[in-house]
């Protein structure tokens, strides 16, 4: 199993530009989740999945859209990019459990808006 | 809403030192409680969780946590700490029944050789 792969590893947009973060994984689970990682903020939950066609917004989803048509992928969607928005994004995804299994990480995302 | 605290967001130790970092919550019902480790240019990794049963629990690499139910805590505990565990330590939390998890700001940890 490749487990939770993200793309890309790093990018740099201008402000207003849009662009789509990747998220996969290969693991079947139903439940995924978009974070982003700020210095001495931790990770904040943006958009979350339990499952195919079922979306929720997190802490903070301004500037962010995110859709599940199939249960391996969970895009996460920037409109209209802004510096604010310089960060380093995570994927993870669990299975169904209650909330008692541990969430698997994908590698990260490094975006930086000019 | 859960919410989770870290008062130690630097913590610099020598090899050989004991560690404890703090991890408050607040929430008024039950949860699942997490430790995840993210080592220099890696992922989040889990270290350990709780769910029920006996509130100390073991992990990996050495570390274990105690839940204290009255004092809405879960620190993280290492009696011998090595340069290899220099990483960010994040707390984390999530309602049970839910698994949308909140996370603490994260403490760094520096250790000396």
């Amino acid at each position: 199993n490749a487990g939770v792969t993200q793309t890309p590893k790093f990018q740099v947009l201008k402000t207003g530009q849009s662009m789509t973060l990747q998220c996969a994984q290969d693991m079947n689970h139903e439940y995924m989740s978009w974070y982003r990682q700020d210095p001495g903020m931790g990770l904040r939950l943006i958009h979350y999945s339990v499952g195919a066609g079922i979306t929720d917004q997190g802490e903070v989803p301004n500037g962010y859209n995110v859709s599940r048509s199939t249960t391996e992928d969970f895009p996460l969607r920037l409109l209209s990019a802004a510096p604010s928005q310089t960060s380093v994004y995570f994927c993870a995804s669990s299975p169904p459990s209650g909330g008692k299994r541990e969430q698997y990480f994908g590698p990260g995302t490094r975006l930086t808006v000019t | 809403a859960q919410s989770v605290s870290q008062h130690n967001h630097h913590v610099i130790l020598s090899e050989a030192a004991s560690l404890e970092l703090g991890c408050n919550y607040s929430y008024g019902g039950t949860v699942n409680l997490f430790w995840y480790v993210q080592y220099p240019g890696q992922h989040l990794q889990l270290l350990l969780k709780y769910f029920s049963g006996d509130p100390l629990v073991k992990g990996i690499k050495g570390f274990e946590a105690e839940f204290i139910k009255s004092k809405f805590s879960f620190n993280l505990r290492k009696p011998s700490v090595q340069w290899s565990d220099t990483a960010e330590y994040f707390c984390a939390v999530n309602a049970q029944g839910f698994q949308k998890l909140v996370f603490g700001t994260g403490t760094r940890l520096l250790v000396s050789p």
